[in-house]
């Protein structure tokens, strides 16, 4: 199988803040990425899908980019409310396969 | 609006069997496939299985394949995933999700599984 593998695990960071999350996969997936923000207790919440594609709702200051093995979440100004764990999700053939989480707390 | 509501979580003995289900509401349930993706205590999230909008497709994670199998009911607007032969490292919370665009994007709260004796 594919597997996912997310740097850094954790990172601290202020409020303004921008930020970078890197997920990379074991072989090519072409644009087949998505990615995920969970709060404590929470089911988690899509970001982006097929890599840079917005989910309805989820504000502009969330972007994604990359391409065949490599991707990143980019998160400019963070907000407090964007204070959570960040997994990415390999969607290009079964199984699919999340990274093991970035964790992004308050510096 | 949209809602997945996850039931049937509970304790049980390592070795026995479990049936999830997932209610769905404020959308066209039999249009969709459906994920279930489950997360350990204090860890990430692991994604299990899907099946296609009319069920007759389906995918397993390898470490539930042929011990756990995933259903649904469009009449009722229902998945189901049946859980067999428990170990304790299934103990997780369960959320099921909607798919669109080939990923989960809408997801229930979860339901809890301990397998414990």
């Amino acid at each position: 199988d594919i597997q996912m593998t997310q740097s850094p695990s954790s990172l601290s960071a202020s409020v303004g803040d921008r930020v970078t999350i890197t997920c990379r996969a074991s072989q090519g997936i072409g644009n087949d990425v998505a990615w995920y923000q969970q709060k404590p207790g929470e089911a988690p919440r899509r970001l982006m899908y097929g890599t840079y594609k917005l989910q309805r709702g989820v504000p502009s200051r969330f972007s994604g980019s990359g391409s065949g093995t490599e991707f990143t979440l980019i998160i400019n100004s963070l907000q407090p409310e964007d204070f959570a764990t960040y997994y990415c999700l390999r969607h290009n053939r079964y199984p699919f396969t999340f990274g093991p989480g970035t964790k992004v707390d308050i510096k | 609006q949209v809602q997945l509501v996850e039931s049937g979580g509970g304790v049980v003995q390592p070795g026995r069997s479990l049936r999830l289900s997932c209610a769905a509401s404020g959308f066209n349930f039999s249009y969709n496939a459906i994920h279930w993706v489950r997360q350990a205590p204090g860890k990430g999230l692991e994604w299990l299985t899907l099946i296609s909008y009319d069920g007759t497709s389906k995918y397993y994670a390898d470490s539930v394949k042929g011990r756990f199998t995933m259903s649904r009911d469009n009449s009722k607007s229902t998945a189901y995933l049946q859980m067999n032969t428990l170990r304790p490292e299934d103990t997780a919370v369960y959320f099921c999700a909607r798919d669109t665009s080939a990923t989960p994007d809408y997801w229930g709260r979860g339901t809890l599984v301990t397998v414990s004796s």
